[in-house]
């Protein structure tokens, strides 16, 4: 079965700073890839959703690739602000058109 | 925006009661889900439903679970006797698309069984 592995530790990045988060999959690559963020006792928040025939997507400070050799997603933060802290999810479909997910990577931005 | 709003925020429960909880989706979705997430944990599908039918469903969603759309608002999600381990949140989402957009989610009812 479809398995999606994300760095467990934490990440901490000065701000200003670039960040980059990594999603990694196991099986066959899926149509799509999404990215969430999600604080703490909330619920998940839609980021970026990047195609399989896609390799960049864009939306203001972020930028999510998608290489599926690789069988990876990158996400990045780029001029990173205290805000952005949060835990990022990586979620994609698998061949019983359920949303699996990845169990997130801390991001910790420090002043 | 529009908005998932779910409701309770937490429901404590006795094990062995029913409990159901309460789900309003963006107005204009087609595609409801709920999804589980136990403190710590991965989220978890639980079932998804589109055209007044469930369309797909986990191994968690076992004969204890129901869902329904009584109305053209309401998504609700029941659990019929309630175990120790269903404590957990759980989120309500809701798209147009799953393919071209993401999922919506509601904030999320923090279910305790004692």
């Amino acid at each position: 079965s479809q398995k999606i592995e994300q760095n467990s530790e934490a990440l901490n990045i000065q701000e200003g700073k670039t960040a980059t988060l990594t999603c990694n999959y196991t099986n066959y690559s899926p149509a799509y890839l999404q990215w969430y963020r999600q604080d703490p006792g909330r619920g998940p928040v839609f980021l970026l959703l990047i195609r399989e025939n896609e390799k960049e997507k864009r939306k203001e400070r972020l930028k999510v690739t998608f290489d599926t050799t690789l069988k990876q997603s990158l996400f990045h933060i780029t001029a990173s602000q205290p805000a952005d802290s949060a835990t990022y999810l990586c979620a994609l479909e698998d061949s019983n058109y359920q949303l699996i997910w990845g169990a997130g990577t801390k991001l910790i931005i420090k002043p | 925006e529009p908005e998932v709003t779910q409701t309770p925020s937490h429901q404590v429960t006795q094990m062995g009661q029913e409990v159901i909880l309460r789900c309003v989706p963006i107005s204009n979705h087609l595609y409801f889900y709920w999804y589980r997430q136990i403190l710590g944990q991965k989220v978890e599908f639980l079932v998804s439903f589109y055209n007044n039918e469930i369309s797909e469903k986990s191994e968690i969603f076992d004969d204890q679970f129901s869902v329904e759309r009584p109305d053209g608002s309401n998504f609700t999600l029941k659990i019929r006797s309630t175990k120790l381990e269903d404590s957990a949140m759980y989120f309500c989402a809701s798209t147009t698309d799953q393919i071209f957009y993401g999922y919506t989610f509601g904030s999320g009812t923090r279910l305790t069984v004692v």
